[in-house]
């Protein structure tokens, strides 16, 4: 069965610090990884993708992969308090059952302290 | 232009009825999905639909659960016998075209709540 973790938190942080969460994954054959963030009683909404191993950057965002590790993270620089949330790690991997689905973790709770 | 819309956005019903949830994705989008979150977990799989055909239903949780899209657009998924153990927030999400590096956009979700 394919997993994936996160440090569910909750993870606290001063306005204006970085703030780190990270996600490993069981499925060496995942092949996209991708976070989102949800705010409470909202649904999932796209921060970032990344398909090969490295850093990518978007602004204050950076995510970083490390298939070797089967390691994802997501790097939020200059942490405001409305990046206060859930933030959910998915890899999207070949079902074997006729699909490439998204298996996610449980999430990470980031507080943003002004 | 106009995301992922689902109704009804909150549906409480009684053990045992028969209930249908309503996804509409954004236009163009050949693949849709439904995933199903309980609290404190992350969406879970249920079914995905390229054009009209379920092309995997692996995620379902047992036959009391169904999903059409009769016309490779709007999607239901219909639950029977409905049981508490069934209260969970109900995504939909569509892709373009269900490849491994499509981004999925999530619906606003309907919130169930079976008595």
């Amino acid at each position: 069965q394919k997993e994936v973790e996160q440090n569910s938190g909750p993870l606290s942080v001063p306005e204006g610090a970085i703030a780190s969460l990270n996600c490993t994954y069981s499925d060496r054959g995942s092949q996209s990884f991708f976070w989102y963030r949800q705010y409470s009683g909202k649904s999932p909404e796209l921060i970032m993708f990344i398909y090969s191993n490295g850093d990518k950057e978007d602004g204050r965002f950076t995510a970083q992969l490390n298939k070797a590790s089967q390691y994802v993270s997501l790097l939020i620089r200059d942490s405001q308090p409305s990046d206060s949330a859930t933030y959910l790690c998915a890899v999207n991997g070949y079902s074997g059952a006729g699909s490439y689905q998204l298996t996610f973790g449980k999430g990470t709770k980031l507080s943003v302290i002004p | 232009g106009a995301g992922v819309s689902q109704t009804p956005s909150n549906k409480v019903t009684e053990k045992g009825k028969y209930v249908e949830l309503r996804c509409d994705p954004i236009s163009g989008h050949t693949a849709l999905y439904w995933y199903r979150q309980s609290l404190g977990q992350g969406p879970e799989f249920l079914i995905y639909f390229q054009g009209t055909g379920a092309a995997d239903d692996s995620g379902l949780p047992n036959d009391r659960f169904f999903a059409v899209r009769p016309e490779g657009s709007v999607s239901t998924l219909k639950i029977q016998r409905t049981e508490r153990g069934d209260s969970a927030v109900y995504l939909c999400a569509s892709s373009l075209w269900g490849q491994s590096t499509d981004t999925q956009y999530f619906g606003p979700g309907t919130r169930l709540t079976v008595l």
